[in-house]
């Protein structure tokens, strides 16, 4: 059982509302990512982290933005939620190993914007 | 275009029956793939991961096969159990980049009837 943490796992909110989804590992690992998932979809990168202070965009754009002050902890914010953010959150961490590493999945938040 | 691709899109079998699901994909420079187990609201969870390598590789009753040849692996799962009943993902690394991109298939969802 991987020890990565997400909270809320369920938000319902309405638009124009900020809102911040927690992620936390204990694991030490220095990569962590957020990804988006829409139902019977595939996994869409939004964030990547490779260690404190460190923050990049991924491959799907998202209005979304994180960071990364401590290894542990990397939360992502919207700052005006739109109903079109509605969707799964996954973070996820892995060790900082070229290539092989296995990324760790939280249980991800469900986030429905009205 | 780097694709990952899957099949059947959804699986029902009866309890204790085996199944095999598919797994194809373009992904190049080819670095290792990964079959992700995903239940209902939670999180992907891993099963395998195979590098260029390695033809088979096995986690109790789940198989996985590789050939790199042909770009094609399937995932076997014997004697099936209601809980095998969830998402299963395959997920292809390429070696194009320090993050060891990921791309992932939309998933079979499997349910298994008792």
């Amino acid at each position: 059982e991987a020890d990565i943490y997400q909270t809320p796992r369920y938000l319902v909110i309405g638009t124009g509302k900020k809102i911040t989804l927690e992620c936390s590992q204990t694991m030490g690992h220095d990569k962590m990512y957020w990804y988006q998932q829409d139902p019977g979809m595939e996994l869409h990168l939004i964030h990547y982290s490779y260690g404190v202070n460190s923050t990049e965009k991924g491959d799907l754009s998202s209005e979304s933005t994180v960071s990364r002050i401590r290894t542990e902890h990397f939360p992502l914010t919207l700052e005006s939620a739109r109903p079109s953010h509605t969707s799964q959150y996954l973070c996820a961490s892995s060790e900082n190993l070229l290539h092989q590493e296995t990324q760790y999945f939280g249980p991800g938040t469900r986030l429905l914007v009205l | 275009k780097n694709q990952v691709e899957q099949s059947p899109q959804s699986l029902i079998i009866l309890e204790g029956k085996n199944c095999t699901l598919q797994c194809n994909y373009t992904v190049s420079p080819f670095s290792n793939l990964r079959w992700y187990k995903q239940d209902t609201g939670r999180g992907p969870v891993s099963l395998t991961i195979m590098t260029f390598s390695e033809n088979t590789k096995s986690n109790g009753r789940y198989t996985a096969t590789l050939d790199a040849d042909t770009k094609q692996s399937s995932l076997h799962i014997t004697a099936s159990q209601l809980s095998d009943s969830a998402s299963y993902i395959c997920v292809v690394s390429d070696r194009g980049s320090t993050l060891g991109r990921l791309y992932f298939g939309r998933g079979t969802q499997l349910t298994v009837w008792p």
